[in-house]
C-alpha cells in the first residue's frame, strides 16, 4: 500500500526555520511528481510547492517563494519541505501528497499531516 | 491565478438526497478539474479527477461533469458517510488552486 509520512511539524518562533519531512513507501518514488499542501486552522486547502520527478524543477506559491525549499531524495523516498522565515499565517497542517506537477495531473493519495504552529 | 469558486458553501441535506455542488473557474480549464473529499480530522482524499473520471474505489453514486469553466460534483442519493467538506481544483496551470469548499452536512 502507498504510505506517505510526514514530520517535523512543531511550534517555532516568528522568524525561525523548520525542516518537513515525507517518508513514502509502497510505490516507486522516484518516477512521481510530489506536492506539498497546507491547512490552516479552520480553513481551505492551500497549494504550497511542488516537485518533478527528478527534483530538477520547482514551482512555489507567491505566499511561500523565496521562504520554502522543496527537495526529495529519491534514494531515501523521502520528499522535504524546508520552511524560513516563517510567519504566523504558515500555521497550517502540512499534507504531504503524490502527484500535482503537471497539467492535468492530481493528487491521489496524501498523508495524515503535520502541523506547523508559528508563535511567540 | 485562475480563481475557483463553489457553490454554496455549505449545503444541509438528508440521507437518500441527491445533491449538486457547483465549481466555476475564472477562466477556461478545459476538464482539468479535480474534486477531493474530506472529513474532520483528516486528510482529503481524491474522489474524481479529469472532471468525470471516478477514482479508484470511489462508489458510483457519486459522479462529475463539466467543461471549460463550469463543473457539478453530484451525489446521487446521500449516504452517512458523505457528510464532508468537498474541495474542487484545477490542474490547468501553476499555482493550482482549490475552491473555498462545500461543507455538506446532515439536516
Amino acid at each position: 500500500d502507498v504510505q506517505l509520512v510526514e514530520s517535523g511539524g512543531d511550534l517555532v518562533q516568528p522568524g525561525g526555520s523548520l525542516r518537513l519531512s515525507c517518508a513514502s513507501s509502497g510505490f516507486t518514488f522516484s518516477s512521481y511528481a510530489m506536492t506539498w499542501v497546507r491547512q490552516a486552522p479552520g480553513k481551505g486547502l492551500e497549494w504550497v510547492s511542488s516537485i518533478n520527478y527528478s527534483g530538477d524543477t520547482t514551482y512555489y506559491a507567491a505566499s511561500v517563494k523565496g521562504r520554502f525549499t522543496i527537495s526529495r531524495d529519491n534514494s531515501k523516498n523521502t520528499l522535504y519541505l524546508h520552511m524560513n522565515s516563517l510567519r504566523a499565517d504558515d500555521t497550517a497542517v502540512y499534507y504531504c501528497t503524490r502527484g500535482g506537477f503537471y497539467s492535468g495531473s492530481y493528487l491521489d493519495y496524501w498523508g495524515r499531516g503535520t502541523l506547523v504552529t508559528v508563535s511567540s | 491565478d485562475i480563481q475557483m469558486t463553489q457553490s454554496p458553501s455549505s449545503l444541509s441535506a438528508s440521507v437518500g438526497d441527491r445533491v449538486t455542488i457547483t465549481c466555476r473557474a475564472s477562466q477556461s480549464i478545459n476538464t482539468y478539474l479535480n474534486w477531493y473529499q474530506q472529513k474532520p480530522g483528516r486528510a482529503p482524499k481524491l474522489l474524481i479527477y479529469a472532471a468525470s473520471t471516478l477514482y479508484s474505489a470511489v462508489p458510483s453514486r457519486f459522479s462529475g461533469s463539466g467543461s471549460g469553466t463550469d463543473f457539478t460534483l453530484t451525489i446521487s442519493s446521500l449516504q452517512p458517510e458523505d457528510f464532508a467538506t468537498y474541495y474542487c481544483q484545477q490542474s490547468h496551470s501553476t499555482p493550482p488552486t482549490f475552491g473555498q469548499g462545500t461543507k455538506l452536512e446532515i439536516k
